[in-house]
């Protein structure tokens, strides 16, 4: 089935650092989500995308759907220790109903 | 508020056993997706509800999986005769309408040990 390759898979930084992780498709996507999972709760939503090139911003956290629409990237600035936790990427292939294709995740860690 | 909630939040079973996994989506919301997250994977959709639409069952790794949603509401998602590779976290997600709504809720998920 599809696969979505996310790196890093794991990333340890400073409080205060900026991060970056992306995720590539061998597909076409026509939708690139970005949530996050802290331990023991279900991943929530932080950014959705829907058209190539788009750049969005929620907050610290900036993210953008690649012009090949086989690409995506999240960006956070000024990390803080709240933002750990496990990042994944989702994708979807075709408008309608198809299912979200997932990442295998990021998993960040901030050092204080 | 009332987000998505799943029970047990944990569960140990002998292999071979029966389990059966509880999903109560958020109040109005007309679809129920079920996940399997293994340690260090992604999410793996399982199942997918909409309305009264027949599910799309097209995830579902074996024969021993099986799903129902009551009344368009509560799901039970059931294992039959576990095997130590179902040992996972179950998540189940609603949302207000079918995959063209990208706002999918997850719940907490139910961990899944088989010994």
């Amino acid at each position: 089935g599809q696969q979505l390759n996310q790196s890093p898979q794991s990333m340890f930084i400073q409080e205060g650092e900026d991060v970056s992780m992306n995720c590539t498709s061998s597909s076409i996507f026509n939708t690139w989500l970005w949530y996050k999972q802290d331990p023991g709760e279900g991943p929530v939503l932080l950014i959705a995308l829907y058209k190539a090139g788009e750049l969005t911003s929620n907050g610290r956290l900036t993210a953008q759907f690649g012009i090949t629409r086989k690409d995506s990237f999240l960006n956070i600035s000024a990390s803080i220790p709240s933002d750990v936790g496990i990042y994944f990427c989702a994708g979807r292939t075709y408008s309608g109903n198809t299912p979200l294709v997932f990442g295998k995740g990021t998993r960040l860690s901030v050092i204080a | 508020g009332a987000g998505v909630s799943q029970s047990p939040s944990n569960k140990v079973t002998e292999k071979g056993k029966d389990v059966e996994l509880r999903c109560d989506p958020i109040s109005g919301h007309t679809a129920l997706y079920w996940y399997r997250q293994s340690l260090g994977q992604g999410l793996e959709f399982l199942i997918y509800f909409q309305g009264n639409s027949a599910p799309d069952k097209s995830g579902l790794p074996s024969d021993r999986f099986s799903a129902e949603r009551t009344g368009g509401s509560v799901s039970t998602l059931t294992i039959q005769r576990t095997q130590q590779e179902d040992s996972a976290v179950y998540l189940c997600a609603s949302s207000f309408s079918g995959w063209g709504a990208d706002t999918q809720y997850f719940g907490p998920g139910t961990r899944l040990t088989v010994l």
